[in-house]
């Protein structure tokens, strides 16, 4: 069945830091990616996504290149505010089944 | 407009009583959801309805009732939990999947945040 892997936390990182959290996945034929954010006491919100290989998804300042070959979609932001501190969840959704498949989730802090 | 909207935000309640959450869309999604999400834990999905018909219970205990009266609305209707169903609830919604295409778009609320004393 489908799956994703996700990079352990959690992380802590200083402001302005470069930020990379690994998320990898298992699933047959071409599934859509997603990062949703769960800031501290909140429901989740949709970040970024992308549909299909080679599709870069980008929001606030945060990007996630869909690599079928790697079948990897990491997300990465060049320089990381205290107001990112949240946890990451990377998902994917795919076409044979009703259910959004999550990662473990990546708690992040940032300090300043 | 991307919104779900929860009711309650926070709900304290007795093994004994019954309460409902509420959700509502008005994005034209005709697929909703529940999730249940421990500290700690990603979302688990509990219901799925598809054109206001329930499409996916998750063997789900039946103290847990849902209800979708329209295309907008979907309640969770609680009664005789026990205090390891505290829990955040989410509601969840997006369009309908269709044969052949990769997955849509899921939107979540806020959240329930549900006490059971």
């Amino acid at each position: 069945g489908d799956s994703v892997t996700q990079m352990e936390g959690p992380v802590t990182l200083s402001e302005e830091a470069f930020l990379t959290i690994n998320c990898t996945y298992t699933a047959t034929g071409y599934p859509s990616l997603f990062w949703y954010v769960q800031y501290p006491g909140e429901g989740l919100q949709l970040l970024l996504k992308a549909t299909k290989a080679d599709d870069k998804g980008s929001n606030k300042g945060f990007e996630a290149t869909y690599r079928k070959e790697t079948t990897s979609f990491h997300l990465e932001k060049g320089s990381v505010q205290v107001s990112d501190s949240a946890v990451y969840f990377c998902a994917l959704h795919n076409f044979g089944n009703e259910k959004l498949t999550f990662g473990t989730g990546t708690r992040l802090t940032i300090i300043p | 407009d991307t919104e779900v909207t929860q009711t309650p935000k926070h709900l304290v309640m007795g093994m004994t009583n019954k309460k409902s959450l509420k959700c509502e869309q008005h994005m034209g999604h005709r697929a909703m959801y529940w999730y249940k999400q421990k500290a700690k834990k990603p979302p688990e999905l509990m219901f799925v309805y598809s054109y206001e018909k329930l499409s996916i219970n998750e063997s789900v205990p039946s103290r847990f009732s849902p209800e979708c009266p329209n295309s907008s609305l979907l309640n969770l209707h609680l009664h005789a939990l026990q205090p390891e169903d505290s829990a955040l609830y989410l509601c969840a919604s997006s369009q309908v999947r269709q044969a052949g295409r990769s997955g849509n778009t899921i939107y979540f609320g806020e959240g329930s945040w549900l006490t059971v004393v």
